[in-house]
């Protein structure tokens, strides 16, 4: 089990390029969950998906982002025309279903992404 | 609004000195609260599900503990490979399955 696999782990792209940051889940998972750690501060919710489908997209800044769930192949979160505000470590998690679980989420090792 | 504060944010301990962390929350609904570990350049690491108060959970040298208003981290007898980022979340029963973070303790054990 090869747990959440993050791609790449260090990603730097200059002002106004475009970054995809790829998650594939645990195998059996099928909700996975991006997270934002800016430096220095805590880990904040982005969005919330399912196979095909955004559940929650409440932490989503509202322009240049968006957040994608195939029905094959990876998790995707895209973000356009990036800024120096952008670089932070985006890590993605996955579970089996809800939260009912008590397993809490497995998190990846994350992507680091500095905008120069 | 919902929130959640840890403290203290940095501590440093002798090895073998006992601890505790706290977290914090005035959240309403509240369906369960976790607590990860969070190593440099690495994503957080499940530890624990509390979900009542009362309730108490341990591994190796972790326990911790819920009550209505926090939860506790604690720390027996530390070594230095628990150094790290200490992270609790809630989960509220409004919020489906988001996690709200508090922004960590960094604990740091000195041999």
């Amino acid at each position: 089990n090869a747990g959440v696999m993050q791609n790449p782990r260090h990603l730097v792209r200059r002002r106004g390029q475009e970054a995809r940051l790829r998650c594939s889940p645990m195998k059996g998972h099928s909700h996975v969950y991006w997270y934002r750690q800016l430096p220095e501060e805590g880990l904040k919710f982005m969005v919330y998906l399912q196979k095909e489908n955004i559940i929650d997209e409440s932490g989503m800044p509202k322009e240049r982002f968006s957040a994608e769930f195939p029905k094959e192949g990876p998790s995707i979160l895209r973000i356009q025309q990036v800024v120096r505000g952008d670089s932070a470590a985006y890590f993605c998690a996955s579970s089996p279903m809800g939260q009912g679980g008590g397993y809490g989420y497995t998190f990846g090792s994350g992507t680091r992404l500095t905008v120069v | 609004e919902d929130q959640v504060t840890q403290s203290p944010e940095a501590l440093r301990l002798q090895e073998g000195e006992s601890s505790s962390l706290n977290c914090s929350y005035t959240v309403s609904g509240l369906r369960g609260l976790f607590w990860y570990r969070q190593d440099p350049g690495k994503g957080p690491e499940f530890l624990f599900t509390l979900y009542s108060a009362g309730e108490e959970k341990e591994k190796e040298r972790l326990k911790a503990t819920l009550t209505k208003k926090e939860s506790f981290l604690h720390i027996t007898a530390p070594k230095p490979e628990d150094s790290a980022t200490y992270l609790c979340a809630v989960l509220l029963q409004a919020a489906g399955n988001k996690l709200t973070f508090g922004g960590g303790t960094r604990v740091l054990v000195k041999p």
